[in-house]
């Protein structure tokens, strides 16, 4: 299974951008990349996901290297209803399309 | 309406109990899975199904039987309850196995084995 790498915590400021970064060096060629994020007390929650084009959409972006083993999710304003632990996947669809979730990054956002 | 809607949401019981969880979606999917998360946070997969079939076993214990009576449906039995099987189990599901699109996770059911 390819692996992510993501920092454990992030710290934001309320309306402030937010970048989470996601290295994946062992990304193959039909990896797609997810961002998942969860919310305390809550299931994980679909944010975007991407193949090498950068993304956009009404909750983030998704920035991907050309080289495709990094990628970050931008939050361009956060609010403190963001604070989640947000998870960076590969999800290969020859695998059962299972998503094996890392460790994540815990965002806390401060007002 | 819940897209993908799990029962019950807090169980607690003790060691050597046989326990359910329930799991439905509304979405019209063909793919589900369950998912634990234990104390350390950890989201693991556990089982999938596709079109009623199993998919993924991801080396569970054979206490866990996963069954779907119907592509909307996947429970979860548990056989002779164990303290290390308390957790979060979360179902999810999406539109098929090879779609690229997002996984839709329920709420998540505690279980709690004393």
């Amino acid at each position: 299974d390819a692996k992510t790498t993501q920092p454990n915590s992030m710290e934001s400021n309320e309306e402030e951008p937010v970048h989470l970064p996601c290295n994946h060096s062992t990304i193959s060629g039909t990896d797609y990349i997810h961002w998942y994020r969860q919310l305390p007390s809550q299931g994980p929650e679909y944010v975007i996901h991407g193949l090498t084009s950068n993304v956009n959409n009404r909750m983030a972006s998704l920035a991907i290297a050309e080289d495709r083993k990094s990628s970050t999710l931008i939050l361009h304003r956060a609010t403190l209803r963001d604070a989640a632990v947000y998870y960076c996947i590969l999800r290969d669809n020859n695998q059962g399309g299972k998503l094996i979730f890392g460790q994540g990054t815990e965002l806390s956002v401060k007002p | 309406d819940t897209a993908v809607s799990q029962t019950p949401k807090y169980l607690v019981t003790q060691m050597g109990n046989d326990k359910s969880i329930k799991c439905e979606q509304n979405l019209g999917h063909d793919t589900m899975y369950w998912y634990k998360q234990d104390s350390k946070k950890f989201l693991k997969i556990m089982f999938s199904y596709n079109n009623k079939e199993l998919i993924i076993n991801e080396t569970v214990p054979n206490r866990f039987s996963p069954k779907s009576p119907d592509k909307a449906h996947l429970n979860l039995h548990i056989n002779s309850l164990e303290l290390g099987d308390s957790a979060v189990y979360f179902c999810a599901s999406s539109l098929g196995t090879r779609d690229t699109g997002e996984l839709f996770f329920g709420e998540g059911s505690r279980l709690t084995v004393l």
